[in-house]
């Protein structure tokens, strides 16, 4: 059955530090893909990257960088040089779209960036 | 373009109530999803829309339905309402693998 578990729940850490946030998932397919999202305090989830199985080539995005590694079902979120506005809830989510092709989401990491 | 939009953001009902929430999709996305988020179950898959047919649900109550128009505007319906339905409602319409969400709508149950 696909799973994404992350398993730290809350992470804090000051200002400009570097953070990375876990994300482990499982699955029996071999196509599949996988998601970051962002839930700022106003709620709404806002899409950071989406990966498929096929590419395991790192994604830097400016500040943002993910590091997918199919041999340990891995896709880890690192933000450099962070800032307070990246403080949120993050989701990591997986989807398997020859099965049903839904999105399943992991329980999310709290960040607090602090001045 | 306009992104996804759910009416109303906000909602306060009583036990036993129905309830009904709308989200309109991006133009063009023809494929609505609904979630559920609480602080305890987290985000919570509840169903999937696309041309007006159910593709995919989750593992909810039958008092949770939905349902899509021709236009791609969605409705989720609640009915006998729970405290344990407390939570942020939201909707997302996806674009092939990519998915984006509305505001949500917060339902508070009394």
């Amino acid at each position: 059955a696909q799973k994404v578990t992350q398993a730290q729940t809350e992470i804090s850490v000051v200002e400009k530090e570097d953070v990375t946030l876990d994300c482990v998932y499982e699955t029996r397919d071999t196509t599949y893909y996988l998601f970051w999202y962002k839930q700022p305090p106003s709620g709404e989830l806002v899409f950071l990257i989406r990966r498929n199985s096929f590419d395991e080539q790192n994604e830097i995005s400016g500040r943002y960088s993910w590091n997918f590694q199919k041999s340990t079902s891995s896709f880890n979120f690192t933000i450099t040089a962070s800032q307070v506005v990246d403080s949120a809830v993050y989701f990591c989510a997986l989807s398997e779209p020859n099965r049903d092709d839904k999105i399943i989401f992991g329980k999310g990491t709290r960040l607090h960036i602090l001045p | 373009k306009a992104g996804v939009t759910q009416t109303p953001r906000y909602l306060i009902k009583t036990r036993g109530q129905q309830v009904t929430l709308s989200c309109s999709p991006i133009s063009g996305h023809r494929s609505v999803s609904w979630y559920q988020q609480t602080p305890g179950q987290g985000l919570q898959f509840l169903f999937e829309y696309f041309s007006e047919t159910q593709r995919n649900k989750g593992n909810f109550p039958g008092r949770f339905s939905g349902r899509q128009f021709s236009n791609s505007r969605s409705e989720m319906n609640v009915s006998t309402l729970e405290l344990g339905d407390s939570a942020l409602y939201l909707c997302a319409s996806r674009d092939h693998y990519e998915q984006y969400f509305g505001p949500g709508t917060r339902l508070t149950v009394t």
